[in-house]
Parts: structure tokens; sequence; C-alpha cells
């Protein structure tokens, strides 16, 4: 069964920029959390989506945002890149319908560099 | 607001000894879930042992045991036999037993294993 898929795995933008990240999860789960993890603020939540919406927000300005299609796929997309939106976002999905074990499943990231 | 304190930043075993990794965690509520998840240098965050809070029995996973405390808020995970593929960075993790709930990580401990 494949896992919790990423991409791109690495991408270097400049300020001003914006970027999409593409997350992939596993088959049979819906919901989608997005991550982002920094050495100076560590892992902190950005968003949730279930069945398309979303339920859950982070402390986040509005530059941050995402979105789930049909299939469970989820992008974010971060606008006006700033130097301290450098990270790694890791997404993570959960629950197949029916079983709820309260885990979340993480893929590899996506290390973003703004120069 | 939930918060997780790890209070090690840094722990180092002898390989073969075994090694015990705090966690602290506070919340008002009464069901959640607790996890520990290794991140190793290839960064894919794994889980490595989940406790349920109604559950008062210690979970166990083969090499990887926890000793929770849930009057004290106390989660703390027990290593033993170390192995050199044990060296990882290893979160803890707190998560409301609701759908759309966030995981909330702890500062996380790298661990490092001496041959």
């Amino acid at each position: 069964k494949a896992g919790v898929t990423q991409t791109p795995r690495y991408l270097i933008k400049t300020r001003g920029q914006q970027v999409t990240l593409s997350c992939s999860p596993i088959s049979g789960h819906r919901s989608v959390s997005w991550y982002q993890q920094t050495p100076g603020q560590g892992l902190q939540f950005l968003f949730e989506y279930f069945s398309e919406t979303q339920r859950n927000k982070g402390n986040f300005p509005g530059r941050f945002s995402g979105r789930q299609f049909s299939n469970s796929r989820s992008e974010m997309n971060v606008s006006t890149l700033e130097l301290g939106d450098s990270a790694l976002y890791l997404c993570a999905s959960s629950f197949l319908a029916g079983v709820n074990t309260g885990e979340l499943f993480f893929g590899e990231g996506s290390r973003l560099t703004v120069l | 607001a939930q918060t997780v304190t790890q209070s090690q930043p840094e722990m180092s075993v002898q390989e073969a000894e075994t090694v015990t990794l705090s966690c602290t965690y506070d919340t008002s509520e009464s069901d959640y879930y607790l996890f520990w998840y290794k991140q190793p240098p290839s960064r894919q965050m794994i889980l490595v042992i989940r406790q349920e809070a109604y559950k008062q029995q210690n979970a166990t996973e083969n090499r990887f045991s926890v000793n929770f405390q849930k009057a004290a808020k106390s989660f703390s995970l027990k290593i033993s036999d170390s192995q050199l593929g044990d060296a990882a960075m290893y979160f803890c993790a707190y998560r409301r037993n609701f759908g759309n709930e966030k995981l909330t990580f702890g500062t996380g401990t790298r661990l490092t294993i001496i041959p």
C-alpha cells in the first residue's frame, strides 16, 4: 500500500513568489493535514481538510491556503513568499472510513527554501 | 490550550543499553491520544507507539514501551536494547480524540546511539 506522497521534494523560490505543494494521501484516507517544521518554531499545524472541507486551521497568515480535491489529494499554496517561510512542509493523512486510531501518517515532506 | 514539553533536547545511549525519553503535557481533556514519533535524518515522521488516554495499561511495541502517568500528565518512552537505527529525533505528540483535531508536538529529543 503506497504511503503519503508529497511533491516536489525540494524547491527554491525567491521572495515575493508563490508556491504550490501537493500531497496524495494513503488510499482510503479522507483527512489530510499540513504541518510546517522549522528549527526555531518546531512543528506547527497549518490546516486540516476532510471531504474537501477545511475543518481546522492553525495560526498562520492568509498567505497560506490549501484545498482538497474529491479524490482526497490536497494542495497547499503560499503566496508572496517571505524568507521566514523556508521550512519543511509535512503532509499527513488519517481516518480510513469507519476506523480512527488517532494517528497521522506522514509523507517525506517538501523542503522549501526562499532566497 | 494543550502543550507538550520535552525537556531533554539531546540524549545519548550506548548500543544495546536502555534509554528513557521524557515528555509531559498539559490538557483539561479526558479523551485523547498520545504518540511518540521518530524522525530519522531521512526526515519521514514514523509512528513509534501510541497510547489512548482511557487505557490504563502502558503500550508496548517490541523494544519500545511507554510509562503513561495520566494524573501526572507524563508520557515517557523507554527504548530497550538500543540499536544504531534508533538514532533520530523523537517527538512526543498529543491529539484530542475528536475528528478534526491537530497534533500538538513537543520540541523533540535528538537521540544518539554510541556504538
